[in-house]
């Protein structure tokens, strides 16, 4: 069974750090491509980050370029998500979730397997 | 705004047929990218319905059915039923902004 375990969110003050963490299990985590999608309280979906199976290719929302950093560490199964420089508008679910194929890309722009949110709240 | 157009509620009486329609652009859906259909529960995380236009996962019934046609697409839903009761996003790609766009939600109400 696919499962995706967060961990990191909190409350932070503005221009803070935060870094959320994902540990999967159930699949061969190095084989998939995975995924950062967060939600804003009592709003929709949008995308934040990508990476590739390898953690080679890394791709990133312009509301948070240069601000987040996506990565993964296969030895541990594990997907993070560094956010620095934190705004009010990142206060968010985050969701970390996973692709169908081993990059990101056409036929594998969806995600098959969601984690449960881990709220990321930033506030003075 | 959203870059995928979607009504923000649709309802229907249990046993119904209901369509919630997702509308695209020439650089999303109208580009040839596939649309996916989520379906969240009320604190629950999303959970893939439709991939590839009109693919169901395994465990995913058959009453419900995705479509597409130039840059829109359609989620079916038949013999409502209470649990169906959640908000349904739908999801591509956009060529133009380089990222996985989603739609801004529908909520299904049964009455």
């Amino acid at each position: 069974e696919v499962q995706l375990l967060k961990s990191g969110g909190g409350l932070v003050q503005p221009g803070g750090s935060l870094r959320l963490s994902c540990a999967a299990s159930g699949f061969t985590f190095s084989n998939y491509a995975m995924g950062w999608v967060r939600q804003a309280p009592g709003e929709g979906l949008e995308w934040v980050s990508g990476i590739s199976g390898s953690g080679t290719a890394t791709y990133y929302a312009d509301s948070v370029k240069g601000r987040f950093t996506i990565f993964r560490d296969n030895s541990k199964n594990t997907l993070f998500l560094q956010m620095d420089s934190l705004r009010a508008e990142d206060t968010a679910l985050y969701y970390c979730a996973k692709h169908p194929l081993y990059y990101y890309g056409s036929g594998s722009y969806y995600f098959d397997y969601w984690g449960q949110g881990t709220l990321v709240t930033v506030s003075s | 705004q959203s870059v995928l157009t979607q009504p923000p509620s649709v309802s229907g009486a249990p046993g119904q047929r209901v369509t919630i329609s997702c509308t695209g652009s020439s650089s999303n859906i109208g580009a040839g990218y596939d649309v996916h259909w989520y379906q969240q529960l009320p604190r629950t995380a999303p959970k893939l319905l439709i991939y590839g236009n009109n693919n169901r996962p395994s465990g995913v019934p058959d009453r419900l059915s995705g479509s597409k046609s130039g840059a829109s697409a359609s989620l079916a839903i038949t013999g409502l039923q209470a649990d169906d009761e959640a908000d349904y996003y739908c999801q591509s790609y956009d060529s133009s902004l380089s990222k996985v766009v989603f739609g801004g939600g529908t909520k299904l109400t049964v009455l």
